[in-house]
């Protein structure tokens, strides 16, 4: 069963501070997914990673993957308080139909 | 291009009771997911349609069902309503053939079972 974890749970930052969000998944997957989800909304698309070293960018967040290691971060850069959400990766199983498995999610506040 | 949309917004039901949740999938899109997100946690894959067949479940118990119609919106019906039912369902659409196959999510129905 594909198991994903993310780290840390919680990311409390300062405006202007670097930091990274980990997601490690435990199956073979080629295509994984970063969303953001703000307080009592749904899920947005932020990246969709499909191949091994994929790395996308936009604005302050970018993501890369590691499929060897099983592994994705998102990076934030110089972050601002409109980055303050709760960001999750998801998984895509291999056998066709797009079921995604999500991570845990990291709560992220960027304090001024 | 409309996006993904859920009715209705937010609903109250009683244990035992049965309810019906629906969803129109984004133009263009033929396959919608759904997902059960219960607070504090990410979402949880249910079950997803592709042209009115199912095309995977998740673990959940067969009183959680549903239907794809044929332009490609669904409904998401569970019956004997649970406490631990209350969450946040989401379903999401997406066009399964194409390589980045995202899935986009509507704005979720939330379910309060007392």
């Amino acid at each position: 069963e594909l198991k994903v974890e993310q780290n840390p749970l919680f990311l409390s930052m300062q405006e202007g501070k670097n930091y990274t969000i980990y997601c490690n998944y435990s199956t073979t997957s080629d295509r994984l997914y970063w969303y953001r989800q703000d307080p009592g909304k749904s899920l947005e698309s932020l990246f969709v990673l499909l191949s091994n070293g994929a790395v996308k960018q936009e604005g302050r967040l970018m993501a890369s993957l590691d499929t060897k290691a099983r592994l994705s971060t998102l990076h934030i850069t110089a972050a601002v308080h409109d980055l303050s959400a709760t960001y999750f990766c998801a998984v895509a199983n291999n056998f066709g139909n797009e079921k995604l498995t999500f991570g845990t999610g990291t709560r992220l506040t960027i304090i001024p | 291009e409309t996006g993904v949309t859920q009715s209705p917004t937010h609903l109250i039901k009683t244990r035992g009771q049965q309810v019906t949740l629906r969803c129109s999938s984004q133009s263009g899109h033929n396959t919608v997911s759904w997902y059960q997100q219960a607070l504090g946690q990410g979402p949880q894959f249910i079950f997803q349609y592709y042209r009115e067949e199912e095309n995977g479940r998740g673990n959940f118990p067969p009183r959680f069902s549903g239907l794809q119609f044929p332009n490609y919106s669904s409904e998401l019906n569970v019956n004997a309503l649970e406490l631990d039912d209350s969450a946040l369902y989401l379903c999401a659409s997406s066009f399964s053939g194409l390589p980045t196959d995202t899935q986009y999510f509507g704005p979720g129905t939330r379910l309060t079972v007392l």
